[in-house]
């Protein structure tokens, strides 16, 4: 079984810049999460997909993030304009049901300069 | 509020020595509880999780956990540690009706030759 892909693994930016990162699921899992885990921390949930509906984005900064499940399947994470602070990895996640325990992509390290 | 916590930030052992990473959480009802394991540039492993049931749960690489309901946590255990086990953990803690993940800090293993 395929597991979460992820693109790019890295990626360098300047400020003000916009960027996005993609994250195909694993086949058949309707739960999808992007996570922010900054350095030194646990993983912080950003946005949580059921399908291609919105579960819970309460610590998503809706000001400058964006976030979207086109057809319940792969879904893009985008930052507009980045700060220095969104400097982080970007985790995708995704679980057959909502309650089930979720498997992460490797990550895409985010370097705000 | 929810929340997980694991006191200790960062443990060394030695090889072949038995290992104890602790974790409490606040949570009212009977949460779900999970800990993985995140390698230096990896996304996260799932090494187990508890539901409901059997108390003490096995997991991959040797790992177990207890839940103590009274004690409101659930360390993780290994009898004998190895080398490639010095990774990051990180307990979490799925509540509410979508039970969103409340992660801990995290706890850095190092694993003396």
């Amino acid at each position: 079984e395929a597991g979460v892909a992820q693109s790019p693994r890295y990626k360098i930016i300047e400020k003000r810049q916009s960027v996005a990162f993609w994250c195909n699921p694993i086949s058949g899992h309707a739960t999808l999460y992007w996570y922010q885990q900054i350095l030194g921390q646990g993983p912080k949930l950003l946005i949580q997909f059921q399908n291609n509906g919105v579960v819970d984005d309460s610590q998503l900064p809706k000001d400058r993030f964006s976030a979207e499940r086109l057809k319940g399947v792969d879904s893009t994470l985008k930052i507009q304009p980045a700060k220095l602070e969104d400097s982080a990895v970007y985790l995708c996640a995704s679980s057959p049901r909502q309650e089930g325990e979720a498997f992460f992509g490797q990550g895409t390290r985010l370097t705000v300069v | 509020a929810q929340s997980v916590t694991q006191p200790d930030i960062h443990i060394t052992v030695s090889e072949g020595a038995s290992l104890e990473l602790r974790c409490n959480y606040s949570y009212g009802a009977t949460p779900y509880l999970f800990w993985y394991v995140q390698s230096p540039g990896q996304g996260l492993q799932l090494l187990l999780k508890y539901f409901s049931g059997d108390t003490l749960v096995q997991g991959i690489k040797g790992f177990e956990a207890e839940f103590k309901r009274s004690q409101s946590s659930f360390n993780l255990r290994k009898p004998s540690v190895h080398w490639s086990d010095a990774a990051e953990y990180f307990c979490a803690v799925g509540a509410g009706n979508n039970r969103k993940l409340i992660w801990g800090l995290g706890t850095s293993l190092a694993v003396n030759p």
